[in-house]
């Protein structure tokens, strides 16, 4: 079973400063998708960004990039000039590419974006 | 395009009573995604439709949970003789089997049992 680590609960930073959350996870699969959400106070789920298991190049989606580091099974987030609109918690999750389809999240990690 | 949406969005019921949720999803879509989150916590996975079969289950699914998608449109999730520890944030989700088949989610239910 797959399984992901967000090895950091929670973090800060300054407003248009740049922050990297990290995950890790176990997956026995060679292909595969990887997905970062954000969920804001009290506001639902929403895609932040996604990479395929098979493309070495990192995904890139305006402010928001990923360091895939396929061998090492990590797939960390970069949040560059930070607004206060990213305060939210962040998910990882991987997700076969196969016929199960769920995500398995990891526990979070809770970005406060300060002024 | 509506995004995704769930009613009712609060619920609050007490202990024994039966409980049912509704997802709209996008339309189009023809796989559905019903997740449980508990405070604190990353959702976790209970099931999944493919139009208007349910494909899997898991675990967490106990008995007292059903869910259907009787039409490949919409779906419920329907809880019997609730208990206290189903309180939670009950969220849906819906994806389209072209390229990534990304999921997009609801604003979700959240269910207290008291």
């Amino acid at each position: 079973a797959q399984t992901v680590t967000q090895s950091q609960p929670e973090m800060s930073v300054q407003e248009a400063e740049t922050v990297t959350l990290s995950c890790t996870y176990d997956t026995s699969e060679s292909n595969y998708y990887l997905f970062w959400y954000k969920q804001p106070p009290s506001r639902q789920m929403i895609l932040v960004i996604r990479q395929e298991a098979y493309k070495q190049q990192n995904a890139t989606e305006n402010r928001f990039s990923v360091n895939f580091q396929k061998a090492a099974k990590s797939f960390s987030l970069k949040i560059s000039d930070s607004q206060l609109g990213d305060t939210a918690m962040y998910f990882c999750a991987p997700r076969s590419s196969g016929g199960y389809n769920k995500l398995i999240f990891g526990a979070g990690t809770r970005l406060a974006v300060h002024p | 395009d509506t995004g995704v949406s769930q009613d009712p969005r609060h619920k609050i019921t007490k202990r024994g009573q039966n409980v049912t949720f509704r997802c709209d999803p996008i339309s189009e879509h023809n796989r559905l995604y019903w997740y449980r989150q508990t405070l604190g916590q990353g959702p976790e996975f209970l099931t999944y439709f493919q139009n208007e079969a349910q494909l899997e289950k898991s675990r967490l699914l106990s008995d007292r949970f059903s869910a259907e998608r009787p039409k490949g449109s919409f779906s419920t999730l329907e809880i019997q003789r609730t208990e206290q520890g189903d309180s939670a944030m009950y969220l849906c989700a819906s994806s389209l089997t072209v390229g990534t088949d990304t999921q997009y989610f609801g604003p979700g239910t959240r269910l207290t049992v008291l």
